[in-house]
């Protein structure tokens, strides 16, 4: 009963340096998303995805990519940490195409700290 | 865009107080609603939802009902424990699956 699993939940990056926070769900959800979060800021989107190979970008895009090669997975990659990175990192995942009824279902989070 | 505007904080209650924390939006169409609760070190937890105009959502204590005629959704509790702290996030899903947060609101809770 995994559900949605993060990794690593713990990270610190020099600037200009490169990282994947990895996620995957197992309940073979077709939307998946990643937010930060930020004091005093709640959760902002960075990148969605609605299915596997499709990918769109959230409200706080820039310095971050992403890909859905499977239903699966779907990483965060960083190309080049910077300061204001610094933040808690959330994957997310629905099998909602906006529909009531149903839930978002999120990872216990990542704790990044760019120095 | 949609939006969700939450009650600022932080909130100081002590044990046994009434909790009412506001929450209001702005979407189109009709929005599934959400209240979370996060506390200290841990990830985002689903406290209740509510999918439709009336509906009442609830769980562990908290209620919050889905009020179209007034855009709110707000969180209620009859009487919060030391335990209850933590942080409440309102959030809207909308078109998607996107969801919107508000900005989150502290809530401590002293014996």
């Amino acid at each position: 009963n995994a559900g949605v699993t993060q990794t690593p939940k713990f990270q610190v990056l020099k600037t200009g340096q490169s990282m994947t926070l990895q996620c995957a769900q197992d309940m073979n959800h077709e939307y998946m998303s990643w937010y930060r979060q930020d004091p005093g800021m709640g959760l902002r989107l960075i990148h969605y995805s609605v299915g596997a190979g499709i990918t769109d970008q959230g409200e706080v895009p820039n310095g971050y990519n992403v890909s859905r090669s499977t239903t699966e997975d779907f990483p965060l990659r960083l190309l080049s940490a910077a300061p204001s990175q610094t933040s808690v990192y959330f994957c997310a995942s629905t099998n909602s195409g906006g529909k009531t009824g149903n839930t978002i279902y999120f990872g216990e989070g990542s704790w990044l700290t760019v120095v | 865009g949609n939006s969700v505007t939450q009650m600022e904080g932080p909130v100081t209650l002590s044990e046994e107080a009434f909790l009412t924390i506001n929450c209001t939006y702005t979407a189109t169409g009709y929005p599934s609603l959400f209240w979370y609760v996060q506390y200290p070190g841990e990830g985002l937890q689903l406290l209740l939802k509510a999918t439709k105009a009336d509906d009442k959502g609830s769980n562990k204590g908290f209620e919050a009902t889905y009020r179209k005629e007034t855009t709110s959704f707000h969180l209620e509790k009859g009487s919060v424990q030391v335990s209850d702290s933590a942080v409440y996030f309102c959030a809207l899903l909308g078109s998607g699956s996107r969801l919107t947060f508000g900005e989150g609101t502290q809530l401590t809770v002293n014996p």
